[in-house]
């Protein structure tokens, strides 16, 4: 088992539709969690992250964290073209030094 | 602030040159990282650098060679380059544990 797993998609959404994208990890201490975007050709940059479990808000991002199921989601809602780009996962081992990436999700926004 | 500046954005090696890409921040951040990107593959960790004075190994290290040669600089070296170095680099640096990373640019090389 990888320690940090995503559908690699392609996910399609029509504009304006909700779009969600998951992620499950293996260590079960891990105690933070973040979402990066990276479009083609460019570095990732950090859109969301989550310390908790619940939810948590950020404009039209909302990251849900079960610990117990050991799964993280990143909904955006109102989805538009300038959201298509590909969408990592990454949780620090439990050392907190090391980061696993997830091989991403490629989602794409429909006009 | 500039962030993470990496050089070169590219480069051509032939099979079993050297070289050296660099890599430095301006945030006064504590850790340093080094990753490759292949398609389907994700970002892999090559080296990292918890704090200045300390470098690990990370899931990819063999062909490389990294120096954290003070807070701001953290090089990666290719010793001799192989086709399968063909990838794209990129750096990372972060405050400390519990923070999120940083991404330079990145450094787009391919050996032939």
């Amino acid at each position: 088992q990888k320690e940090v797993e995503q559908n690699s998609g392609p996910l399609s959404v029509p504009e304006g539709a909700i779009a969600s994208l998951n992620c499950t990890y293996s260590d079960r201490v891990s105690q933070s969690f973040f979402w990066y975007r990276q479009y083609s050709g460019k570095s990732p940059e950090l859109i969301m992250s989550i310390y908790s479990n619940g939810d948590k808000e950020d404009g039209r991002f909302t990251a849900q964290l079960n610990k117990a199921s050991q799964y993280v989601s990143l909904l955006i809602r109102d989805s538009q073209p300038s959201d298509s780009a590909t969408y990592l996962c990454a949780v620090p081992l439990r050392t907190g030094n090391q980061f696993y990436f997830g091989t991403g999700t490629s989602l794409t926004v429909i006009p | 602030n500039a962030g993470v500046t990496q050089t070169p954005k590219f480069q051509v090696l032939k099979t079993g040159q050297s070289m050296t890409l660099q890599c430095a921040q301006d945030m006064n951040h504590n850790s340093m990282y080094w990753y490759r990107q292949d398609p389907g593959m994700g970002l892999r960790l090559i080296y990292y650098s918890a704090s200045e004075g300390t470098t690990d190994k990370g899931e990819v290290p063999n062909g490389y060679n990294v120096s954290r040669l003070n807070k701001r600089e953290f090089s990666l070296r290719l010793e001799s380059a192989a086709p399968s170095q063909t990838s794209v680099y990129f750096c990372a640096s972060r405050p400390g544990q519990g923070y999120e990373q940083y991404f330079g640019p990145g450094t787009r090389l391919t050996v032939t």
